[in-house]
């Protein structure tokens, strides 16, 4: 078992819909999870960035994590077509000199 | 505002040829990182420097050597390319809670 599994995708919705986008993990020690977006022929860029279990919000997008089933998840409401993008999620065992461990991404194509 | 400053942006090299990617950033970052990007592969880190004067190997370190010039500088070099090093090669940087900021990427090519 991979050690973070994400749906390669892709994932094709139309403008506006609300699209959720998942990871699952079997590394119990992992305490930070993270979101990155990257655009075609970009460098990926960081999203959004949670401690532990729980849920974060920053405009359109809400981050959760559920530790209990080792499984982090993407909401994005009111999908708009620039938000098409691979997205990958990433966690790290604790701050400081720990190293991301990346899924494969989740790419994202969004119509008008 | 530049962030990770990748050079160079695109190279093609015959096989055996040597080169140096050359990473710099400029937000006072501790730990510096160099990945490979392929398709259906993922992100897969090569080497990474937690702090100025020390590095260590990732998941593929093999036929790659790296060096922590100073705190904005990581390179990573190739000693003698093969086609199976054709990827995209992302510098990343990172401060004490984690987040990632990565550069544009370098386009590599070995014929």
């Amino acid at each position: 078992q991979k050690e973070v599994e994400q749906d390669p995708g892709p994932l094709s919705v139309p403008e506006g819909a609300i699209v959720s986008l998942n990871c699952t993990y079997s590394n119990s020690a992992f305490q930070y999870f993270m979101w990155y977006r990257q655009y075609s022929r970009k460098g990926p860029e960081l999203l959004m960035y949670t401690y532990s279990s729980g849920n974060k919000e920053d405009g359109r997008f809400t981050a959760q994590v559920d530790k209990s089933s080792k499984y982090i998840s993407l909401f994005i409401r009111d999908s708009q077509p620039s938000d098409s993008a691979t997205y990958l999620c990433a966690m790290m065992l604790s701050s400081g000199y720990s190293t991301l461990t990346f899924g494969k991404g989740t790419m994202l194509l969004v119509s008008p | 505002n530049a962030g990770v400053t990748q050079t160079p942006k695109f190279q093609v090299l015959k096989t055996g040829q040597s080169m140096t990617l050359q990473c710099a950033q400029d937000m006072n970052h501790n730990s510096m990182y160099w990945y490979r990007q392929d398709p259906g592969m993922g992100l897969r880190l090569i080497y990474y420097s937690a702090s100025e004067g020390t590095t260590d190997k990732g998941e593929v370190p093999n036929g790659y050597n790296v060096s922590r010039l100073n705190k904005r500088e990581f390179s990573l070099r190739l000693e003698s390319a093969a086609p199976s090093q054709t990827s995209v090669y992302f510098c990343a940087s990172s401060d004490a809670e984690g987040g990632y900021t990565f550069g544009s990427g370098t386009r590599l090519t070995v014929v």
